[in-house]
């Protein structure tokens, strides 16, 4: 079975700082790996994916991730906050199989940022 | 744009009385998924279609049913909702594992946010 953790259930960072999301999983076959962000009252939305091709993933809105195989991590980064980054952060985990598309998602983390 | 839609956005309904939420996609993707979302918490799997074969996650309670009239609509029928099925609904879309490229990515609608009275 796979599963997703993420560590810290609320983060908060200071305006134009790192941000440092992080997710650990396991799986017991080369897995694919997502980070989803969720606004308030809002659908996921898709922010980088990895699928087993380069291991530092570039995503949408300055994000990225880089997997480690060795310490079985996906943490998610960005260089310098900014307030529209308020959100829920989910990471998840899908074994990719055919006809077994499920994803498996962390209990996310709420990312405060200060002004 | 492409998309999947989820109508209404918010839905209100009394206790025990049945209530359907909708969702639509135009995205052709062959798989669906419903999940529930509670307050601070993760989303939940309930069932998800591949092409027409429904198939139900072991712990989604009897209460939940769905359908898929055709590949662009699915809909999600609570059938005596209680108190406790207040939540987020949130539909998805994916393309299988034979198609190239975007493999496994599940693409989101908006969510309907269920209250029960």
């Amino acid at each position: 079975a796979q599963s997703v953790t993420q560590l810290g259930s609320h983060v908060s960072v200071s305006e134009g700082a790192l941000v440092l999301l992080r997710c650990n999983y396991s799986s017991s076959v080369p897995p694919y790996l997502f980070w989803y962000v969720q606004y308030p009252n809002q659908g996921l939305q898709l922010l980088l994916k990895y699928t087993s091709a380069a291991t530092l993933v570039k995503g949408i809105n300055g994000f990225e991730a880089e997997f480690k195989k060795s310490e079985t991590s996906f943490h998610l980064t960005k260089p310098s906050a900014h307030m529209s980054d308020a959100a829920e952060y989910f990471c998840a985990v899908s074994d990719g199989g055919f006809g077994n598309e499920k994803l498996t998602f962390g209990t996310g983390t709420r990312l405060t940022i200060i002004p | 744009d492409a998309m999947v839609i989820q109508n209404p956005r918010y839905q209100v309904t009394q206790f025990g009385k049945p209530v359907t939420l909708s969702c639509s996609q135009t995205l052709n993707h062959n798989v669906m998924y419903w999940y529930q979302q509670k307050s601070s918490q993760a989303p939940k799997l309930l069932f998800h279609y591949y092409d027409k074969d429904f198939n139900n996650e072991a712990d989604t309670p009897d209460n939940f049913q769905s359908r898929r009239p055709n590949t662009s609509f699915c809909f999600l029928d609570i059938r005596s909702p209680g108190l406790g099925d207040a939540a987020m609904y949130l539909c998805a879309t994916s393309r299988d594992a034979l198609w190239q490229g975007d493999t496994d990515t599940q693409y989101f609608g908006p969510g309907t946010r269920l209250t029960v009275l």
